[in-house]
Formats: C-alpha cells, structure tokens, sequence
C-alpha cells in the first residue's frame, strides 16, 4: 500500500532532549513538508523539501532541523532550542509541489510531548 | 498572511447544507480543502488553481473567485461524517511553493 508514515504516534521526552520524528513515503512524491499544529489551532509550516538534499525554512524554522538525503525520507529533529515543542507533528507530501499544481496529504502524525 | 475562514463554527442537521467561506488578501495561485476529525490528521478534499482547475472528491464542490481571491466549500445534504474542522489552506502567487492555513471552521452535524 502506498502512502505516508510517521513513527512513533506517541512520543515523550524531558526538557533539553533532542529528538527525531521520522517520516517516509512510499508514494515517488518530490515533495515533503513539516506542519506543526497546537490544540484548537491551525497548521503552521515549519520545513519544506521540494527536491532531495535541498530544503527551505517555512515559518515556524527556529528550533528545528531537517534532512533530505533520500526521496522518501523527511526526518525532523526537534532541538533543545525549541521553546514549547509540546505539539502534534505532521508530515505530508505532494507529487510534484504545490508550485506545480500539486494537492498535498498528510501522514498520521506524531503526538510530541516533552516535560 | 493567514487566511480568514468564516464562520468559525456552525452546527447542521442532517441533510442540511452549508457554505464554508476562505478570504486572502494576497493575490492567490491555489487554495487547498481538508478536513479534520478530532485527534487524527488532516484529509484532502479539493485544490482549486488559479485558472479553473479543480482536482478532489466526486462529493466535494468548491469555487474560487480569482479576482476576490476568496474561495468557498459547499457541503449539501451534510451527514454525520462531514463532522469536523475544516481548514482552507492558500499558496500565493508570491510563495507557490508552500501553503499558509486558516485557523479552521468547526461542523457539527447532528441526527
């Protein structure tokens, strides 16, 4: 079956920790994206992909990273930087970007708690 | 800059239609439909482009109207699986590469 996946679904971790949120895709898209979405709010884009080994910060960058070394591969690192990390995670792709016409869907996400 | 949706909420019975509403004030390239259940993620409903495309499901309708840059979702003979939170998200002319979403609309559709 083709499609997005994001592990774990739960994630926990203490203050000053860094951690990686894995995402693959198995669907040949180009593009992937990083959204962050708080209780009872809207998504906000964090990291964007467009090819492999190039990515360009969206509008919530500070405290994260990313790479790119693989097509189907989209993995984020939450660092210690990050201020209030405590939040649902998704991740999505888009066969050829959203530049291109593209729709875009959505992994299952990551539920990232950190005390 | 953050779309606007209107209303914020509205509750349905069943069989009764609704119209979501997305408002830019920046010249838009696409708007992206989804919707939303409680703890899950976001699923794809419609793209519509700038120039009249439209891809997404055979029971979805939406339009986009270039020149108000403002897009609507058009939910008829609504059923309790359209209970949701639906987000309208818009690529601009500037930025096509990445979407800005609205703060999301709340369905309740009720028996």
């Amino acid at each position: 079956d083709g499609g997005i996946t994001q592990s774990p679904k739960y994630l926990f971790r203490k203050e000053g920790q860094n951690v990686t949120l894995s995402c693959e895709q198995n669907l040949n898209h180009d593009a992937m994206y990083w959204y962050r979405q708080d209780p009872g709010q809207g998504l906000r884009l964090i990291y964007y992909s467009q090819i492999v080994n190039d990515f360009q910060k969206g509008d919530i960058a500070e405290g994260y990273s990313v790479s790119r070394e693989k097509k189907e591969s989209f993995p984020l690192t939450v660092t210690s930087a990050q201020k209030n990390p405590t939040a649902f995670y998704l991740c999505a792709s888009s066969p050829r970007g959203l530049a291109g016409g593209g729709e875009q869907y959505f992994g299952p996400g990551t539920r990232l708690t950190v005390t | 800059q953050q779309p606007v949706q209107s209303p914020q909420a509205v509750i349905l019975r069943e069989g009764e239609d609704a119209v979501i509403n997305c408002s830019s004030s920046k010249a838009l390239y696409s708007v992206h439909w989804y919707r939303q259940k409680h703890g899950e993620a976001p699923v794809f409903l419609m793209i519509l482009l700038k120039g009249g495309e439209q891809k997404g499901h055979e029971k979805i309708s939406a339009s986009f109207n270039e020149k108000k840059q403002q897009s609507s979702l058009y939910l008829t003979a609504s059923q309790l699986s359209y209970s949701g939170t639906y987000f309208c998200g818009t690529a601009t002319m500037e930025y096509g590469n990445k979407l800005v979403f609205g703060a999301g609309t709340i369905l309740r559709v009720k028996s």
